[in-house]
C-alpha cells in the first residue's frame, strides 16, 4: 500500500481565517513533506520532517505552520493567507529522508483564498 | 544554477502509438531520478525511477533510459492508451529529501 491521504480536497477561506490542512500515511514511513503547487507548474518543496522533526524549511512565510503530531501525520495550518496562496497542496511521504529514494504524494487539497 | 527540464511541453499521440517523453538535466552528480505521472485534479504518481548506475530501467509498458554523457532522462511508454493521458514530471532527487522536479511535459492520447 502507497496510499497518502489529505483532507480537506477542496478549501475555500478568507484572509482571515484560519484553517488547517491534514496528511496520514500508514506505511511506516519516517519523512512527510509538504509541497506547493500552481497550476501548469511542478510542485515546490515547502517544508520537510524527517522523523518527527523539521529538517527543512524553505523560507516558507510564516503564515504558514507545520506539525508533525506523530509519525504518521502532518498538518499544514493556515493563517492570514493571500490570494496568491492559492494552490493544490500536496503531501508526500518516504522511508527515512535522509538518502536518495521515492517520495509517495497524496491527492492534494486545493485552497482557495478569497 | 543547476536544475532539470523538458524539452517539450506537450506530445500529442494516437492510441497505440508509442510515446517518449525526455528530460534534461544539469547537475551532472545527480544520481537518482524519478518520473512521476499526474493526472487532472489529483497528485503526483510514481511511475519508475532509475539510478546512475544503470541505463536502463523497465516497468510494465514503460522503460525509463538514462544517458549520463548528455545528461538526458527519458520515458518510453508502450502502446499508449487515453488513460496515459496526463503530466508528465521527470525528478531528480538531490539528497537529503530534496526533490526537484522538471517543467512537465503534458501527454495527449488521441483514441
Amino acid at each position: 500500500d502507497t496510499e497518502v491521504t489529505q483532507t480537506p480536497k477542496h478549501l475555500v477561506m478568507g484572509m482571515t481565517n484560519k484553517k488547517s490542512l491534514k496528511c496520514e500515511q500508514h506505511m511506516g514511513h519516517r519523512a512527510m513533506y509538504w509541497y506547493k503547487q500552481k497550476a501548469k507548474k511542478p510542485p515546490e518543496l515547502m517544508f520537510v520532517y524527517s522523523y518527527e522533526k523539521l529538517s527543512i524549511n524553505e523560507s516558507v512565510p510564516s503564515r504558514f505552520s507545520p506539525e508533525c503530531p506523530n509519525s504518521s501525520l502532518l498538518n499544514l495550518h493556515l493563517h492570514a493567507l493571500q490570494p496568491e496562496d492559492s494552490a493544490l497542496y500536496l503531501c508526500a511521504s518516504s522511508q527515512v529522508g535522509t538518502v536518495r529514494e521515492t517520495q509517495y504524494f497524496g491527492p492534494g487539497t486545493r485552497l482557495l483564498v478569497l | 544554477g543547476e536544475s532539470v527540464g523538458l524539452h517539450l511541453p506537450t506530445l500529442s499521440v494516437q492510441e497505440g502509438d508509442n510515446s517518449i517523453i525526455n528530460c534534461a538535466y544539469s547537475n551532472s552528480a545527480s544520481d537518482y531520478f524519478i518520473w512521476y505521472k499526474q493526472e487532472s485534479g489529483k497528485g503526483p504518481q510514481f511511475i519508475i525511477d532509475i539510478r546512475s548506475n544503470m541505463d536502463k530501467r523497465q516497468g510494465q509498458r514503460v522503460t525509463v533510459l538514462l544517458n549520463k554523457t548528455v545528461k538526458h532522462l527519458s520515458l518510453q511508454i508502450a502502446a499508449t492508451q487515453p488513460g496515459d493521458s496526463a503530466v508528465y514530471f521527470c525528478a531528480e532527487n538531490q539528497g537529503y529529501s530534496t526533490l526537484t522536479f522538471g517543467k512537465g511535459t503534458m501527454l495527449l492520447v488521441s483514441p
